[in-house]
């Protein structure tokens, strides 16, 4: 049971856009930064989004980051065949519980 | 550039212990602001965070695995180790070591290794 919520899956047509969310609280997403990765399968994550809605140099700007209160959200635009993926959201979580790094359950996309 | 590799054994015996060995290169882990972190997939499941380590020796854990992790440096080898005690069939995954900071506002990992599968079995 993570900590973060994702949905388990989503799924778009080549072309279109597609939006991922991620629902945490105030001791994790409500005061922390959020980054997203993306895994392709058979491979190691990748930073994809962090600081909320900052790409890292090579990620392409049909991929963008937004951050609301205790959730945020991964969007893709102009969806490709190679975006077929799962991407996982992560922060930090203040808690007692928790005083670490956290991540969110996955959320495997399909590109229809 | 930035390169990180995990190392350790593939198959481990319940109860054992496990010892894992992150190698990387590009960048130092006596430099602030750098921490080098351990993250864990079992099987088609999702990532789980364990534990990070900071250029200051600075260490936080996993609550839920705090008694069985151990995070260590050795800066002069560039290396960090992970040790997880009383291993269980379900620690099964793929551990992956990744590069990130102790700054508040950037704990994110921006590069990972390629990962390294550890099967509990006896």
């Amino acid at each position: 049971q993570s900590v973060l919520t994702q949905p388990p899956s989503v799924s778009a047509a080549p072309g279109q856009k597609v939006t991922i969310s991620c629902s945490g609280s105030s001791f994790n997403i409500g005061n922390n930064y959020v980054s997203w990765y993306q895994q392709l399968p058979g491979t190691a994550p990748k930073l994809l989004i962090y600081e909320n809605n900052r790409r890292p140099s090579g990620i392409p700007d049909r991929f963008s980051g937004s951050k609301s209160g205790t959730s945020a959200t991964l969007g893709i635009t102009g969806l490709q065949t190679g975006d077929e993926a799962d991407y996982y959201c992560g922060t930090w979580d203040n808690s007692l519980s928790a005083g670490g790094g956290v991540f969110g359950g996955g959320t495997k996309l399909t590109v229809l | 550039q930035i390169t990180l590799k995990e190392s350790g054994p593939t198959l481990v015996k319940p109860t054992q212990t496990l010892t894992l060995t992150c190698t990387f290169s590009g960048f130092s882990l006596s430099a602030s602001p750098v921490g080098v972190g351990w993250i864990r997939q079992p099987p088609g499941k999702a990532l789980e965070w364990l534990a990070v380590i900071y250029w200051d020796d600075d260490k936080r854990y996993s609550p839920s695995l705090k008694s069985r992790l151990t995070i260590t440096k050795d800066t002069s080898r560039n290396q960090v180790v992970l040790t997880m005690t009383k291993m269980d069939p379900v620690d099964t995954a793929t551990y992956y070591c990744a590069h990130t900071y102790s700054d508040s506002w950037r704990r994110h990992f921006d590069n990972w290794g390629q990962g390294t599968l550890v099967i509990v079995s006896s």
